[in-house]
């Protein structure tokens, strides 16, 4: 089927504006993952679901980053005041199973997030 | 800790000649090495994985990397480069948390 979708593809918001960026992942997996991509920069990892688990959330930068997945299918992050330094690609990736070690994750084309 | 060095920031090759991109890591055990191509407005692609067994790996596109334990690298080579490869390529690595570290990337430029 289809692969990982994200949307926006691009936002621009005004610094301490609230944004939500959504993640489609592939039908049936269990797994979802949010990355951050700074300019010439590789992703980063930000937090981790299982179904709609949220079990790791260590890579959030600060407690204005908040994610959802309350149905284990669609997730969304959600940044709260932003401020420049979230400019950034987010990513969205998803894989079957539990997303253990070695599980390929498909990532989604990513959403170009800049605050002014 | 865990981490992946990209030495070269860009490279630049041209159409017909061989490519190596280089990846060093840094894990106390056996990782499970990848590596991602990403082109502009696309998300990543995975193009070949390593978890263990032959050291060679073969991937989509023609792409093949060889794991060597004892120089903690994991290079990426492709005998003859098509200027569809132009891309950005980045070495990942699990360690032991499910989520992938990533190096920083080598933007790869192809000249007719």
């Amino acid at each position: 089927g289809a692969g990982v979708s994200q949307s926006p593809r691009y936002k621009v918001a005004k610094r301490g504006q609230d944004v939500a960026l959504r993640c489609d992942p592939i039908s049936g997996h269990v797994s979802l993952f949010w990355y951050q991509q700074a300019l010439g920069q590789g992703p980063e990892f930000l937090t981790y679901f299982q179904n709609e688990a949220q079990l790791d959330k260590s890579g959030l930068p600060s407690d204005r980053f908040f994610a959802e997945r309350p149905e284990g299918s669609v997730s969304t992050l959600k940044i709260q005041r932003t401020q420049q330094e979230d400019s950034a690609v987010y990513l969205c990736a998803s894989s079957l199973l539990s997303g253990s070690r070695g599980e390929t994750q498909y990532f989604g084309p990513g959403t170009r997030l800049l605050v002014l | 800790a865990q981490s992946v060095t990209q030495p070269d920031i860009h490279i630049t090759v041209s159409e017909g000649a061989s490519l190596e991109l280089r990846c060093n890591y840094s894990y106390g055990a056996t990782p499970y090495l990848f590596w991602y191509v990403q082109s502009p407005g696309q998300g990543l692609q995975l193009l070949l994985k390593y978890f263990s067994g032959d050291t060679l790996v073969q991937g989509i596109k023609g792409f093949e990397a060889e794991f060597k334990r004892s120089q903690s690298s994991f290079n990426l080579r492709k005998p003859s480069v098509h200027w569809s490869d132009a891309a950005e390529y980045f070495c990942a690595l699990s360690g032991s948390a499910r989520q992938l570290t990533f190096g920083s990337g080598t933007q790869l430029t192809v000249l007719p």
